[in-house]
């Protein structure tokens, strides 16, 4: 069993497309999160969500929009794709409490590139 | 601003070999700091130091931090192939009730045969 699920794996796309990724965790955990990390592997976080509620949303330009219609779910839409968002997304979980103990899990990324 | 640094960022070994990563960090409401081990996909757990002085082991892996000098580092003994991978640090901030990783900018180790 997946404990976080991402899908796609791969996504290709033209600029200015729309595009979503989707997230799933089965670990009953509270809090979601999107990485992204860069050609140089540089992670660094996006978004975070505890129990659907939006908690941290760094300086994301307005058409990354994430969605979270549970708390097992977090998704990821991107508007009018650029150039620059091309890079792995990888999305994670945690328990809230145990999110003091490290617990984090992250899923097996989504590398999207934009032609 | 918070500011997790690795050193080096690569290295070449040869299997046997005894490699020391480096991390360094600069983070405000830090709780703990994290390594991972990311090989083609998802970064994937080592161990979480909230401490000091107090190495944590795993097989040949250890690692230890010194929250004077804001530094840690992880220590793999008697390299093998396997090894291979880009190594993670991360600080644990806590922030708006919740937690948020700030990673430094990985070291890539490619252990040759």
């Amino acid at each position: 069993d997946t404990a976080v699920s991402q899908t796609p794996k791969y996504l290709v796309t033209q600029m200015g497309n729309d595009k979503s990724i989707k997230c799933e965790q089965n670990l009953g955990h509270d809090t979601m999160y999107w990485y992204k990390q860069d050609s140089k592997k540089f992670l660094k976080i996006m978004f975070s969500y505890n129990n659907k509620e939006l908690i941290i949303n760094e300086t994301v330009p307005n058409r990354f929009s994430p969605k979270s219609p549970d708390k097992a779910h977090l998704n990821l839409h991107i508007n009018s794709l650029e150039l620059g968002d091309s890079a792995v997304y990888f999305c994670a979980s945690s328990p809230r409490t145990g999110a003091r103990f490290g617990g984090y899990t992250f899923g097996s990324g989504t590398r999207l590139t934009v032609v | 601003e918070d500011k997790v640094v690795q050193s080096p960022l690569s290295l070449v070994v040869h299997e046997g070999d005894t490699v020391t990563l480096n991390c360094s960090y600069e983070v405000t409401n830090f709780r703990s700091l994290l390594w991972y081990k990311q090989e083609k996909k998802a970064p994937t757990f080592l161990f979480m130091l909230t401490s000091s002085g107090i190495e944590k082991k795993s097989g040949r892996l250890s690692s230890i931090l010194d929250k004077k000098e804001l530094f840690s580092i992880l220590n793999i003994t008697a390299t093998q192939t396997g090894d291979s991978a880009v190594y993670l640090c991360a600080g644990l901030v806590w922030r708006s009730n919740t937690g948020k990783l700030i990673f430094g900018q990985g070291t890539t180790l490619q252990v040759k045969p």
